[in-house]
């Protein structure tokens, strides 16, 4: 039962590098949402998908882009990254939007 | 906008109760629930919807005032398994795109 699946767990990078955080769901679910947590903060949402073939900003989009690939896959590019979103980064998806969310186990991210 | 959680942290000894407050400036579809241990993924505990509907755990309660904006999750007779944060999340438009509080964190002791 692997619910969402998220890849890598844990990545450094040097400031300026690009690289692309994996996630994929087994659930059948149609919603699927990129967050960011920084420490001793509540999660901020990144961007999210409503269904395939769509997606919209959430609060803090800058400096990020996002793909659905397919409706299991939504995957999170950093194109320059900047010591700033060195965060944990959470995919989550519900069944459909406003239904329980269900989280991945996150990708630690450091930036230098 | 944030909503505001209240308290900030609580601690508890087994078996006592708990009262965790989320208050939004902004009209709410529903408000989430969720739990999260230290390094790990946050997972889900309640929904309440604009009309009294509510989906989630057996053993933890909450309430949704909608014309306050506000909503309370009661943890009753604490087990030390509840220690965590809590996050309330709010809807206001159905679109699942919730904004987080910033988190209630409960520690429960023997």
């Amino acid at each position: 039962n692997a619910g969402v699946t998220q890849t890598p767990k844990f990545q450094v990078l040097k400031t300026g590098q690009s690289m692309t955080l994996q996630c994929a769901q087994d659930m059948n679910h149609n919603s699927m949402y990129w967050y960011r947590q920084d420490p001793g903060m509540g999660l901020r949402l990144i961007y999210y998908s409503a269904s395939e073939g769509t997606t919209d900003k959430g609060e803090v989009p800058n400096g990020y882009n996002v793909s659905r690939l397919n409706k299991r896959e939504f995957s999170l590019r950093l194109e320059s990254a900047a010591p700033s979103q060195t965060s944990v980064y959470f995919c989550a998806s519900s069944a459909p939007a406003g239904q329980p969310q269900h989280f991945g186990d996150g990708t630690r991210l450091s930036i230098l | 906008q944030q909503p505001v959680q209240s308290p900030q942290a609580v601690i508890l000894r087994e078996g006592e109760d708990a009262v965790i407050n989320c208050s939004s400036s902004k009209a709410l579809y529903s408000v989430h629930w969720y739990r999260q241990k230290h390094g790990e993924a946050p997972v889900f505990l309640m929904i309440l919807l604009k009309g009294g509907e509510q989906k989630g755990h057996e053993k933890i309660s909450a309430s949704f005032n909608e014309k306050k904006q506000q909503s309370s999750l009661y943890l009753t007779a604490s087990q030390l398994s509840y220690s965590g944060t809590y996050f309330c999340g709010t809807d206001s438009s159905n679109t699942g795109k919730l904004i987080f509080g910033q988190g209630t964190t409960l520690q429960v002791k023997p």
